[in-house]
């Protein structure tokens, strides 16, 4: 479809083990957007791209997450050395720009670590 | 710092029945965007309503409207006539620089 597309939908992993979240955003859109969101509570804003630019990545918990968008287009979120307060839902989504324009939202990607 | 604050964990309405949502903000911009999103359990979150903090004029979209208070910084939604299909967690969140700020969310639940 013409929406965010966000895959795995769900992803299990062991502590310590590498993932690697990839977001799919709607063609012709320039911001992207990722959030972590635990359960019963509201999304965290972990970092944003306009274009290929990471122009805010204040939101990364810490130096184990890292993000890219190397053609301005699919975006990866990469965590390593994964610890289970990692284990959340991860969202991303995308707008056409800045300014208020109203962001769209994938379906997520569930991280379960073990 | 800004802040978005929604004082209601839960709130339940009898099908058909009209429910108010709550939602605080705190922010020195002065040009910033007020939205609902509504999250059902397939966890995607969907865009509900959307106001332009320098109008007035409160948004409509079919049955949900809101109150937008600008100088108590209020920003609560109404949902008339609700259906089962309404039943979900609803956010309330903030832009005014790119980066959405978002309230702890309410759930609702419609009883038939």
């Amino acid at each position: 479809g013409a929406g965010v597309s966000q895959s795995p939908r769900y992803k299990v992993a062991k502590r310590g083990q590498d993932v690697a979240l990839r977001c799919d955003p709607i063609s012709g859109h320039v911001s992207l957007f990722w959030y972590q969101q635990a359960l019963g509570q509201g999304p965290e804003f972990l970092t944003y791209f306009q274009n290929e630019a990471q122009l805010d990545k204040s939101g990364l918990p810490s130096d184990r997450f890292f993000a890219e968008r190397p053609e301005g287009s699919v975006s990866t979120l990469k965590i390593q050395r994964t610890q289970q307060e990692d284990s959340a839902v991860y969202l991303c989504a995308s707008s056409l720009g800045r300014g208020g324009q109203p962001q769209h939202f994938g379906d997520g990607t569930r991280l379960s670590i073990l | 710092a800004q802040t978005v604050t929604q004082s209601q964990p839960e709130m339940s309405v009898q099908e058909a029945e009209t429910v108010t949502l709550s939602c605080t903000y705190d922010t020195s911009e002065s040009d910033y965007y007020l939205f609902w999103y509504k999250q059902p359990p397939s966890r995607q979150m969907i865009l509900v309503i959307r106001q332009e903090a320098y109008k007035q004029q409160n948004a409509t979209e079919n049955r949900f409207s809101v109150n937008f208070q600008k100088a108590a910084k209020s920003f609560s939604l109404k949902i008339s006539d609700s259906q089962l299909g309404d039943a979900a967690m609803y956010f309330c969140g903030m832009d005014s620089n790119y980066q959405l700020i978002w309230g702890a969310g309410t759930k609702l639940i419609i009883k038939p």
